[in-house]
């Protein structure tokens, strides 16, 4: 089984600041790594991906993720945040190959400050 | 793009009462989940749905629940008896393999309340 910790309930950052938001997991199989984010009222929207290869991955938004398997994290982060990024944040992981069972983080909201 | 219907957005109910709700998904997509998020917690696998049977179910996913797909476009959850600690968001999702590769596609979700 995977679990996925993210440790930041909450993240304020002023408008054009960058952010990062970290995420960690644990996993005796290896596995696949998303981010989802949550606006109000909203469902969940993928942001990005991560399956195997390059462990830098680009998404929508202007989100990127670094994948570090010696560390077992996915922090996603992006250089400059906008009003519009307000929003809660979820990392999830799945097992990889033929498994659909995702599992998610505690998720972290991000506040955006004018 | 195709989207995860869901209805209605919110329902009320009182404690022991029967609630169904509903999810169209993707319409070429085979797989189907349903997941919960209750307030202030993570979001939660309850059950996973392939070729009309369910083919995987969490702990929380108790007798009281049950899944159907009733006809070639509806999802549906049902809860038979309704307590308080199933008040929660309630999401559909849908997928087109079973690969991890394959990211789901969640709905708006459904905001069940029980009084």
């Amino acid at each position: 089984a995977q679990s996925v910790t993210q440790l930041d309930s909450q993240v304020p950052v002023f408008e054009e600041a960058p952010v990062e938001l970290r995420c960690n997991y644990s996993s005796s199989v290896s596995v696949y790594l998303f981010w989802y984010v949550q606006y109000p009222n909203q469902g969940l929207q993928l942001l990005l991906k991560y399956l195997s290869g390059s462990t830098l991955v680009k998404g929508i938004n202007g989100f990127e993720a670094e994948f570090n398997k010696s560390q077992t994290s996915f922090h996603l982060r992006k250089p400059s945040v906008h009003i519009s990024d307000t929003a809660e944040y979820f990392c999830a992981a799945t097992r990889s190959g033929g498994y659909q069972k995702v599992t998610f983080g505690t998720g972290t909201k991000l506040q955006v400050i004018p | 793009e195709p989207e995860v219907t869901q209805t209605p957005s919110h329902q009320v109910t009182q404690m022991g009462q029967e609630v169904i709700l509903r999810c169209v998904p993707i319409s070429n997509h085979l797989y189907f989940y349903w997941y919960r998020q209750i307030l202030g917690q993570k979001v939660e696998f309850l059950v996973s749905f392939y070729n009309n049977e369910i083919s995987e179910k969490s702990e929380i996913f108790d007798d009281q629940f049950s899944v159907e797909r009733p006809d070639g476009s509806n999802f549906t959850l049902k809860i038979r008896s309704t307590k308080l600690e199933d008040s929660a968001m309630y999401f559909c999702a849908s997928s087109a393999t079973t690969e991890g590769s394959s990211p789901l596609h969640f709905g708006n979700g459904t905001r069940l309340t029980v009084t």
